[in-house]
């Protein structure tokens, strides 16, 4: 079965400051595709990055970067120097190529102070 | 290009009364998908949909829930009666297919009193 898990709860930090949104999965199959999702306040999913099991290559998009290893099966995604505007809730979810449906995590609830 | 469209935005029903929701995915689009988000929850999925064929709704409350795509493109997911336990948001994604990234609409909000 596959699950993903979000550890943090909420994090809070001061502008400018980097912040590291932590996902561990779990899953059995050998083919399956990570995302993160950004949920702000007006509610509406909003897709950032697609992954699959075999590419672990980090990626890095302007002030955001993910870290893929499946040796800890972590996800883990990075804002560098943050922003007001990147307060909202970020899901990380799991695919597995079989199963072919989204399973979320409990998602981070990440505010940003000025 | 439009987003997935979603109607309405909010709801408020009686205990008991029944509901509906409409979903207008991204053009082109042959996956669709039902997802119920609870506060402070991630979604989960009700049903999914390859053009009109339900594929997964091992989810879905039969007894109360409902949905179809008539025509492979829109779609209405239904709930009759409503209990309390229904409020919720309830988004409808898209996807090209099973393996893309699924786009969201703004969801329905539903407030069952």
């Amino acid at each position: 079965a596959q699950k993903v898990t979000q550890a943090q709860t909420e994090i809070s930090v001061v502008e400018k400051e980097d912040v590291t949104l932590d996902c561990v999965y779990e899953t059995r199959d050998t083919t399956y595709y990570l995302f993160w999702y950004k949920q702000p306040p007006s509610g509406e999913l909003v897709f950032l990055i697609r992954r699959n099991s075999f590419d672990e290559q980090n990626e890095i998009s302007g002030r955001y970067s993910w870290n893929f290893q499946k040796s800890t099966s972590s996800f883990n995604f990075t804002i560098t120097a943050s922003q007001v505007v990147d307060s909202a809730v970020y899901f990380c979810a799991l695919s597995e190529k079989g199963a072919q449906k989204l399973v979320f995590g409990q998602g981070t609830r990440l505010t940003i102070n000025p | 290009e439009a987003g997935v469209v979603q109607s309405p935005r909010y709801k408020i029903i009686e205990k008991k009364q029944p509901v509906a929701f409409w979903c207008n995915p991204i053009s082109g689009h042959n996956t669709l998908y039902w997802y119920l988000q609870n506060l402070g929850q991630g979604p989960e999925l009700l049903i999914r949909y390859e053009n009109e064929e339900a594929v997964d709704d091992s989810q879905l409350p039969k007894d109360r829930f409902s949905a179809e795509r008539l025509k492979g493109v829109d779609s209405t997911l239904k709930i009759q009666p409503a209990e309390l336990g229904d409020s919720a948001v309830y988004l409808c994604a898209s996807s090209l297919n099973s393996f893309n990234e699924q786009f969201f609409g703004p969801g329905t909000r539903l407030t069952v009193l």
